[in-house]
């Protein structure tokens, strides 16, 4: 079965350091990966995606992920966090196998970057 | 990127009453829709899938006839909470596909049963 496991609920950092929100995925065969962000109210934004290639995925607004097979993980990062980086982080995972597109999401990580 | 919008953003209803929401892709035809709700602080819980012209798959525990999902056309699913209780109300996020890697998300619907 498809899972994906985010340890943190909150993560808070200081504006201007860098910032990793864990991702650790469980899933049959080989994923795709995604983080999506979400502030108050709105759904889901799109940050970035990894398919195949190179492990290090970068994406929107300078976050990066790094996919790990061996440690089943894509932990998002940003060499230096701001201030409006402060939202709601999920990481999904869906299955190559799966026609419809099917997401599974983590619980989320809320982010709070403090000036 | 691909847009979803979805509407309306808020609605407050009274107790018994139906309510529609709408999700339409602007730019893309959508083949397949997605339903999901979501509780304070919590992940999105899948409702249902849709694919366009055929009926809705729903999620173990999701009531079909309190929930109707519509997906008439490759741009346009409406969710339709039937005899709404204060205990459906929560925020609801649709999300729209075209057969590429990408989801694209609506900006949610914030549902208030009084």
């Amino acid at each position: 079965a498809q899972s994906v496991a985010q340890p943190e609920d909150q993560v808070n950092v200081a504006e201007g350091n860098p910032l990793t929100v864990k991702c650790t995925y469980s899933v049959s065969g080989n994923p795709y990966l995604f983080w999506y962000v979400q502030y108050p109210n709105r759904g889901l934004q799109f940050l970035l995606k990894y398919i195949t290639g190179d492990n290090l995925v970068k994406g929107s607004y300078g976050f990066e992920a790094e996919f790990n097979k061996s440690q089943t993980s894509f932990h998002l990062k940003k060499p230096s966090a701001l201030v409006s980086d402060s939202a709601l982080y999920f990481c999904a995972v869906r299955d190559r196998g799966s026609t419809l597109g099917r997401l599974y999401f983590g619980r989320g990580t809320q982010l709070t970057v403090w000036p | 990127g691909a847009v979803v919008s979805q509407h309306p953003s808020w609605v407050i209803c009274k107790s018994g009453t139906s309510v529609k929401i709408e999700c339409r892709s602007l730019d893309f035809q959508a083949t397949t829709m997605f339903w999901y709700r979501q509780f304070p602080k919590q992940s999105l819980m899948l409702m249902a899938t849709s694919n366009e012209g055929s009926k809705a798959t729903y999620e173990q525990g999701v009531e079909k006839d309190k929930f109707l999902i519509n997906h008439a056309s490759l741009t346009l699913s409406t969710l339709t909470v039937t005899s709404a209780h204060p205990e459906d109300s929560s925020f609801y996020i649709c999300s729209a596909r075209s057969g590429g890697w990408e989801a694209f998300f609506g900006q949610g619907t914030r549902l208030t049963v009084v």
